[in-house]
C-alpha cells in the first residue's frame, strides 16, 4: 500500500512533442505529490508538486494532472526539448511523516 | 547557500573494508535523509533523521549499515564490512519540514571490488 507505481520505464520523444509520465498509488492518506527531475551525475531536484485539493497544476511547460478518485497523477511536458532529457521520479507522502515514497523513475530522451 | 554537501564524491574500496560517507545538510534544515540509488532497485530511502534523531531506519539493509547525526550540521553513513552488492550511488538530502522540498546532494558513487 505504500508503493507508488510509475510508468513507462523509459520514453523517447521527438523535440516539440508531449511527454507523459503516469503514476498510481494505493494509500488514500497520501496528500502531497511531487515530481523530481534527475540529470546524469546529479542528485534529484524538485520540479513541481501538487496537493489533492486541485486537479491540475501548471508551471511553464510542465503540468501535473491529478485524479483523486482513480488515485493517479501524471506529468505532462509540453513542447519537449533535448534539455528535458533526464530521469523523472514521482513521489507521494502523507502529512504524518517527512518520508517520500518514490516511484521507480522514467528515463526520458528527447531527440532533436 | 552551498546546498547539501557530500564527501567523498567517489569511493573505491575492497570487499570487507569499512566505508564512511559524510553529509552536511543545508543550514536550518531539520530533516536529513540517506538514499541509495541503483539501476535494479531505483531510489531507496535508507534512514531519515528529524532534529538529529533517527525516525525511520526501516530501509537500512542490514546490520552492516549504520548512520549517525551527532549534530545539526553533520551526518555519516557507515558500511562495515562492505560488500560488492553495496556498490551504488548514495545520496543525502535535507529539508526544512514535513512535505517541504527535499534538497539532494551530488551523491557519493561507491564501488566495492
Amino acid at each position: 500500500q505504500q508503493q507508488v507505481k510509475q510508468s513507462p520505464q523509459s520514453l523517447i520523444v521527438q523535440k516539440g512533442g508531449i511527454s507523459i509520465i503516469n503514476c498510481a498509488y494505493e494509500n488514500t492518506a497520501f496528500d502531497y505529490f511531487p515530481w523530481y527531475q534527475q540529470f546524469p551525475g546529479k542528485g534529484p531536484a524538485l520540479l513541481i508538486a501538487i496537493r489533492p485539493d486541485v486537479s491540475e497544476k501548471k508551471e511553464g511547460r510542465f503540468t501535473i494532472s491529478f485524479n483523486k478518485s482513480a488515485k493517479q497523477f501524471s506529468l505532462h511536458i509540453m513542447d519537449s526539448q533535448p534539455g528535458d532529457s533526464a530521469t523523472y521520479f514521482c513521489a507521494a507522502s502523507d502529512g504524518n511523516t517527512d518520508k517520500l515514497i518514490f516511484g521507480t523513475g522514467t528515463r526520458l530522451q528527447v531527440f532533436p | 547557500d552551498a546546498g547539501v554537501i557530500q564527501s567523498p564524491r567517489h569511493e573505491v574500496t575492497e570487499m570487507g573494508q569499512e566505508v564512511t560517507l559524510r553529509c552536511k545538510p543545508i543550514s536550518g534544515h531539520n530533516s536529513l535523509f540517506w538514499y541509495r540509488q541503483t539501476m535494479m532497485r531505483g531510489l531507496e530511502l535508507l534512514i531519515y533523521f528529524n532534529n538529529n534523531v533517527p525516525i525511520d531506519d526501516s530501509g537500512m539493509p542490514e546490520d552492516r549499515f549504520s548512520a549517525k547525526m551527532p549534530n545539526a550540521s553533520f551526518s555519516t553513513l557507515k558500511i562495515q564490512p562492505s560488500e560488492p552488492r553495496d556498490s551504488a550511488v548514495y545520496f543525502c538530502a535535507s529539508s526544512s519540514g514535513t512535505q517541504e522540498t527535499q534538497y539532494f546532494g551530488p551523491g557519493t558513487r561507491l564501488l566495492v571490488l
